[in-house]
C-alpha cells in the first residue's frame, strides 16, 4: 500500500514563499524510473502540473512558474519538497504530490497524496 | 506547452447509458496520453494510460482509443460510482498538460 502525504502551511501571506513537503513512506525515490510531482488545483478549476523530480534528481518544471518554483528529494527521509515564490491569491488551492512508479512508462501519475489547501490572503 | 482541450465540458448521462468524452492534443502526443476520474473532495484516480491501457484494479467498462492528436474515453454502461469529472492528460512532453476537465453527472 502506497501512500503519499502533504504537509505545509494552510495559510500563506502574498509575497511569501510556500514550502510543501510531501512523505511517502513505503517507496524509494532512488528506485530507477520513480518520480514524484507535484500538482495543483484552484477551487473549483481544472488541475495543473507543476513540477517533478525523477530518481536520477533529473528536474522539470512548468514553464509558466519555473521562476518561482524548486523542488529536491530526499532519499533518505523519502521526501520531497516544493518551494514556490512570491506567492499570490491566484495561487490558492489544493496543492497534490503524486507518484510515478518504476512500473508506469513516462509521466503516468499513479498514486497521489490527499492534497493538501493552501489559501494565500492578507 | 502543448494544449489539451476536452469535450464536452458536460455531460449528464443515466446509469447504464454509454458515455464517450474526447480529448485533443495541440499537436501530436503519439500514445502518450492518460486519463483521470476525480470525485470531489478527492485526488484523482488514473483510470487509463498510454491512450488504451487499463489501470489495474479499473473496471473493464473504462476504455481508451486514439494517438495522435485524437483521443476518446468510453464508458460503457454507466454506474452511479462513475458520476465524477473526468481528465485527460499528456505525457509526451514537459510540462505535462492536463485537460480542463469534462464533468459527468446523473441525467
Amino acid at each position: 500500500q502506497i501512500t503519499l502525504k502533504e504537509s505545509g502551511p494552510t495559510l500563506v501571506k502574498p509575497t511569501q514563499t510556500l514550502t510543501l513537503t510531501c512523505t511517502f513512506p513505503e517507496f524509494s525515490l532512488s528506485t530507477s524510473n520513480a518520480a514524484v510531482g507535484w500538482i495543483r488545483q484552484p477551487p473549483g478549476k481544472a488541475l495543473e502540473w507543476l513540477a517533478a523530480i525523477y530518481w536520477n534528481d533529473d528536474k522539470h518544471y512548468s514553464p509558466s512558474l519555473k521562476s518561482r518554483l524548486s523542488i529536491t528529494k530526499d532519499t533518505s527521509k523519502n521526501q520531497v519538497v516544493l518551494t514556490m515564490t512570491n506567492m499570490d491569491p491566484v495561487d490558492t488551492g489544493t496543492y497534490y504530490c503524486a507518484h510515478r512508479p518504476h512500473t508506469l512508462p513516462r509521466g503516468y501519475f499513479q498514486y497521489w497524496g490527499q492534497g493538501t489547501l493552501v489559501t494565500v490572503s492578507s | 506547452d502543448i494544449q489539451m482541450t476536452q469535450s464536452p465540458s458536460s455531460v449528464s448521462a443515466s446509469v447504464g447509458d454509454r458515455v464517450t468524452i474526447t480529448c485533443r492534443a495541440s499537436q501530436g502526443i503519439s500514445s502518450w496520453l492518460a486519463w483521470y476520474q476525480q470525485k470531489p473532495g478527492t485526488a484523482p484516480k488514473l483510470l487509463i494510460y498510454s491512450a488504451s491501457t487499463l489501470q489495474s484494479g479499473v473496471p473493464s467498462r473504462f476504455s481508451g482509443s486514439g494517438s495522435g492528436t485524437d483521443f476518446t474515453l468510453t464508458i460503457s454502461g454507466l454506474q452511479p460510482e462513475d458520476f465524477a469529472t473526468y481528465y485527460c492528460q499528456q505525457a509526451d512532453s514537459f510540462p505535462a498538460t492536463f485537460g480542463q476537465g469534462t464533468r459527468l453527472d446523473n441525467k
